[in-house]
């Protein structure tokens, strides 16, 4: 079965200052998806930014941005020029790509400084 | 983009009665859509997955008979919370996905929150 790990309960970030949530997962499969989703104090689900395994090259959306490492399994999300509107849940979810469900890390609550 | 309304938001219910919970996309097909539970602090936990015209699968440990999931058309999705006790109190979330792009993108409901009393 496929396993999401984020290591970080809470991080903290100044504003304006750059942030890494870690995430790494297992798995047997050579094809997946790989998300990041923020959770609000709404408790709505933001897709953040979306990576395919098959795609060599980062992702990017606007200030957000992952460092896929395939091998290692490692998915992190960067996050620069924090804004106080970035502070939520972050959770790192995978989902195969012949599976429907996605599973979740548990989450990393990321507090932004002003 | 593509929209998915969850109902009610917030419902409380006495211990021993059901309740329904409503999740519709708006604006495009949900083949499959998925109902998830979250306990304060922790993370989204798979519950079921329902598929349009047949039965859910239901993960490890989540009673079918107590979590009814209904998914009728292809933009409707119910789950029931049959027999209710305060330990079934919690947020629940549920979430789509689309015939085009189906195993790319989900996209989720607002979340009901449910108190038993």
């Amino acid at each position: 079965a496929q396993t999401v790990t984020q290591s970080q309960p809470e991080m903290s970030v100044q504003e304006a200052e750059t942030v890494t949530l870690s995430c790494t997962y297992d798995t047997s499969e050579s094809d997946y998806y790989l998300f990041w989703y923020k959770q609000p104090p709404s408790r709505q689900m933001i897709l953040v930014i979306r990576q395919e395994a098959y795609k060599q090259q980062n992702a990017t959306e606007n200030r957000f941005s992952v460092n896929f490492q395939k091998a290692a399994k490692s998915f992190s999300l960067k996050i620069s020029d924090s804004q106080l509107g970035d502070a939520a849940m972050y959770f790192c979810a995978y989902r195969g790509r012949n599976n429907n469900d996605m599973r979740f890390g548990a989450g990393t609550r990321l507090t932004v400084k002003p | 983009g593509a929209v998915v309304s969850q109902h009610p938001s917030r419902v409380i219910c006495k211990s021993g009665t059901s309740v329904k919970i409503e999740c519709r996309s708006l604006d495009f097909q949900a083949t499959t859509m998925f109902w998830y539970r979250q306990f304060p602090k922790q993370s989204l936990m798979l519950m079921a997955t329902s598929n349009e015209g047949s039965k859910a699968t239901y993960e490890q440990g989540v009673e079918k008979d107590k979590f009814l999931i209904n998914h009728a058309s292809l933009t409707l999705s119910t789950l029931t919370v049959t027999s209710a006790h305060p330990e079934d109190s919690s947020f629940y979330i549920c979430s789509a996905s689309d015939r085009g792009t189906s195993l790319k993108r989900a996209f989720f409901g607002q979340g009901t929150r449910l108190t038993v009393v």
